[in-house]
């Protein structure tokens, strides 16, 4: 099974400043997702980051919010901008290997 | 669009109590179905799965049957520790994509 790492864990921002998560596979994938978890709340996912390819958003979630890169098969980034209350979440990112799904610790955001 | 329904919690049971979490599912294809949960303070880990009809996922004493004819994967578990009190998600994953979630449920498991 893939062993994933995020960084940062959690980190307090600023209203109107941004965040850059990292999230390090140690084996090479094709398919990375990107999920949110609001408090209390269940896990949803943003986008799809294969690598080569623009990353996929899914219904609600905007590029100019929620800008991916995927420089490589085991490496990706989300950018969480101009950042208000309501980003406050746990972000995670996935890998898909076979019919798997491995999760990252996920990074714990609070905005103040 | 394909989506999953779990039953409410929070639930509560005593040690040794017999669980059953209920999820069923609606999916146009042949998904893969999952069970996920997240102890209070840790990320989010693989229960237990399954592949295709009547297939039995397993692990640590939970059980789930993937149930083409009633589109359920209902969790079970015949005897709960206070351990087990965690947050549980029944999942789909249609060819190998990402997973649709539902709601989660809660387990508080008390001595």
């Amino acid at each position: 099974s893939a062993v994933i790492s995020q960084k940062p864990s959690r980190d307090i921002c600023q209203r109107g400043t941004s965040l850059t998560i990292q999230c390090q596979v140690d084996s090479q994938v094709t398919m990375m997702f990107w999920y949110r978890q609001q408090p209390g709340q269940s896990l949803t996912l943003i986008a799809t980051a294969n690598q080569g390819s623009e990353a996929t958003y899914e219904s609600g979630f905007v590029i100019d919010k929620f800008p991916i890169s995927r420089p490589n098969l085991t490496f990706s980034t989300l950018t969480v901008s101009n950042l208000s209350p309501e980003d406050s979440s746990i972000y995670l990112c996935s890998v898909g290997q076979g019919q798997e799904q491995f999760f990252g610790p996920g990074t714990r955001l609070t905005v103040l | 669009g394909d989506s999953v329904t779990q039953m409410e919690g929070p639930v509560t049971l005593s040690e040794e109590a017999f669980l059953t979490i209920n999820c069923t599912y609606t999916a146009t294809g042949y998904p893969s179905l999952f069970w996920y949960v997240q102890y209070p303070g840790e990320g989010l880990q693989l229960l237990l799965k399954a592949t295709k009809a009547d297939d039995k996922g397993s692990n640590k004493g939970f059980e789930a049957t993937y149930r083409k004819e009633t589109t359920s994967f209902h969790l079970e578990k015949g005897s709960v520790q206070v351990s087990d009190s965690a947050v549980y998600f029944c999942a789909l994953s249609d060819s190998g994509y990402a997973l649709n979630f539902g709601k989660g449920t809660s387990l508080l498991v008390t001595p």
